[in-house]
């Protein structure tokens, strides 16, 4: 089946360390999304890529980070410099400019829900 | 400046009865999508319609319709006949010229057994 898979559920880390999301897609999307999502409020862009190799910081990127190394993959990293980092994360993906069209739909994974203690 | 608003934040209703989710939007491009998104407890965003600026017609699909009015700036969601597995938040959102969608804050839709 295809989809996005991201791991784990629920994830607990120490203030202070830094903590990698993982975020995986098996529909040869070329774009991949991240956001976070506090309680009762929507979701706020966190970095965005379109490519293998390239990715873009949204609205709220501070101390955060993303690597592109391969198309299905796309991991964020919460680093220590995050000053509220408990949240849920949801990881996104769309077809992207290899579809042709302006604005694609936007497909999203089951989430992973950080608490940092 | 906030994209999308939806001014309701809790809807409760008993099981059979229609509920409308309200949505207004603010943009200056004449190309523009919309975009409704279902997240049920369990977390994940689920895609349930995409509209262009282009297109005005409403859409009816199952319990479910979308009527879009350019002149108002609104995209409003209805749910027709409402089950308790239609319990979730309800997101509305905005695209406008690029690949980044803008959400609202969401509406709670509780319905009662």
């Amino acid at each position: 089946d295809g989809g996005i898979t991201q791991s784990p559920k629920y994830l607990f880390r120490k203030e202070g360390q830094n903590v990698t999301l993982s975020c995986e897609q098996n529909l040869n999307h070329d774009a991949m999304y991240w956001y976070r999502q506090d309680p009762g409020q929507g979701l706020r862009l966190i970095y965005y890529s379109q490519i293998v190799n390239d990715f873009q910081k949204g609205d709220i990127a501070e101390g955060y980070s993303v690597s592109r190394e391969k198309k299905e993959s796309f991991p964020l990293t919460v680093t220590s410099a995050q000053k509220n980092p408990t949240a849920f994360y949801l990881c996104a993906s769309s077809s992207g400019p290899a579809s042709g069209r302006a604005v694609d739909t936007q497909y999203f994974g089951p989430g992973t829900r950080l608490t940092v203690l | 400046a906030q994209k999308v608003t939806q001014a309701q934040t809790e809807i409760s209703v008993v099981e059979k009865e229609d509920v409308t989710l309200d949505c207004v939007y603010e943009t200056r491009d004449t190309t523009y999508y919309l975009f409704w998104y279902k997240q049920p407890p369990s977390g994940e965003l689920v895609f349930l319609i995409r509209r262009n600026s282009f297109d005005e017609q409403n859409e009816i699909s199952g319990r479910y319709s979308w009527n879009f009015q350019k002149s108002t700036s609104s995209f409003n969601f209805t749910i027709t006949a409402s089950q308790v597995v239609d319990s979730a938040v309800y997101f509305c959102a905005l695209s406008e010229d690029d690949y980044k969608l803008s959400f609202g804050a969401g509406t709670t839709v509780t319905v009662r057994a």
